[in-house]
C-alpha cells in the first residue's frame, strides 16, 4: 500500500533555530517527491521537487534532501522565522498510467519569537 | 495571473442540500483535480480532469460530481451534503508533466448541518 508518513507531527522553536522534519515513504512506482508548506486557511504552495536522481533541492532557507534507497526525506529550515508557522507536507507522486499524488498528514511548525 | 481561483470561501449547508463548489484558473493548464482535506489525514484526491471534456474519479469519489467544459473551470457538485462531507476543499491545476508544480486554490470550508 502506497503510504507516506511525516514526523513529528507538530514542532515548536524559537526563531532564528533550525529544525529538520521527516518524511518516510512506501510509493511504488516512484515519479518525484515533494514539499509544500501549507499557511492557516491558505491552500498548499509548493517548495521543492525532487526526483529519483537528485540528492539535495534547496529554496532559500529550506533544503530538501531525498534518500531514494531508504525512502526518506528531510526538510530543513535555516534560521527560521515567524513566517514559517505552517504545515508542511511531504508529497510522493507514483507514475500509474496517470501520475498520482499520496500526501503525508503534514507536520505543525510553530516558530515563536 | 490570479493562479486558482475557488468560491465560495465559506459555505454552511443542510443535510441533503446540494450546491456546487467553483473552481477557475488562467495558467491555460491541462490538468485539474478536487481534494478533500481533512483533521489528521492527508489530502485525498475526490475527482481529476486531464482536459476539457474528460473527467475520472479520484480515491474519495462517491456523493461528488464534476464536469470540465472549458479549460478554465472545474465545478464540484455536492448532490446532497451528508455531515461526512464536511471538509475543506481544495481545487488543484498543473501542465501535463508529472514533475511540474501543482498549483492549489485557497480552498473552500464547507460545513454540513
Amino acid at each position: 500500500k502506497n503510504q507516506v508518513e511525516q514526523s513529528p507531527q507538530s514542532l515548536i522553536i524559537l526563531e532564528g533555530k533550525n529544525c529538520t522534519l521527516q518524511c518516510n515513504y512506501t510509493v511504488s512506482p516512484f515519479s518525484n517527491l515533494r514539499w509544500y508548506k501549507q499557511d492557516t486557511g491558505r491552500g498548499p504552495v509548493s517548495l521543492t521537487i525532487m526526483t529519483f536522481s537528485e540528492n539535495t533541492k534547496s529554496n532559500g532557507r529550506y533544503t530538501a534532501t531525498l534518500d531514494a534507497d531508504t525512502k526518506q526525506s528531510s526538510l530543513h529550515i535555516t534560521a527560521s522565522q515567524l513566517s514559517d508557522s505552517a504545515s508542511y507536507i511531504c508529497v510522493v507522486s507514483a507514475l500509474t498510467g496517470t501520475y498520482k499524488y499520496i500526501f503525508g498528514t503534514g507536520t505543525r511548525l510553530k516558530v515563536l519569537a | 495571473n490570479a493562479g486558482v481561483t475557488q468560491t465560495p470561501k465559506f459555505q454552511v449547508l443542510k443535510t441533503g442540500q446540494s450546491m456546487t463548489l467553483q473552481c477557475a484558473q488562467d495558467m491555460n493548464h491541462e490538468y485539474m483535480s478536487w481534494y478533500r482535506q481533512d483533521p489528521g489525514m492527508g489530502l485525498r484526491l475526490i475527482h481529476y480532469s486531464v482536459g476539457a471534456g474528460i473527467t475520472d474519479q479520484g480515491e474519495v469519489p462517491n456523493g461528488y460530481n464534476v464536469s470540465r467544459s472549458t479549460t478554465e473551470d472545474f465545478p464540484l457538485r455536492l448532490l446532497s451534503a451528508a455531515p461526512s462531507q464536511t471538509s475543506v476543499y481544495f481545487c488543484a491545476s498543473r501542465t501535463r508533466g508529472g514533475s511540474d508544480t501543482q498549483y492549489f486554490g485557497p480552498g473552500t470550508r464547507l460545513t454540513v448541518l
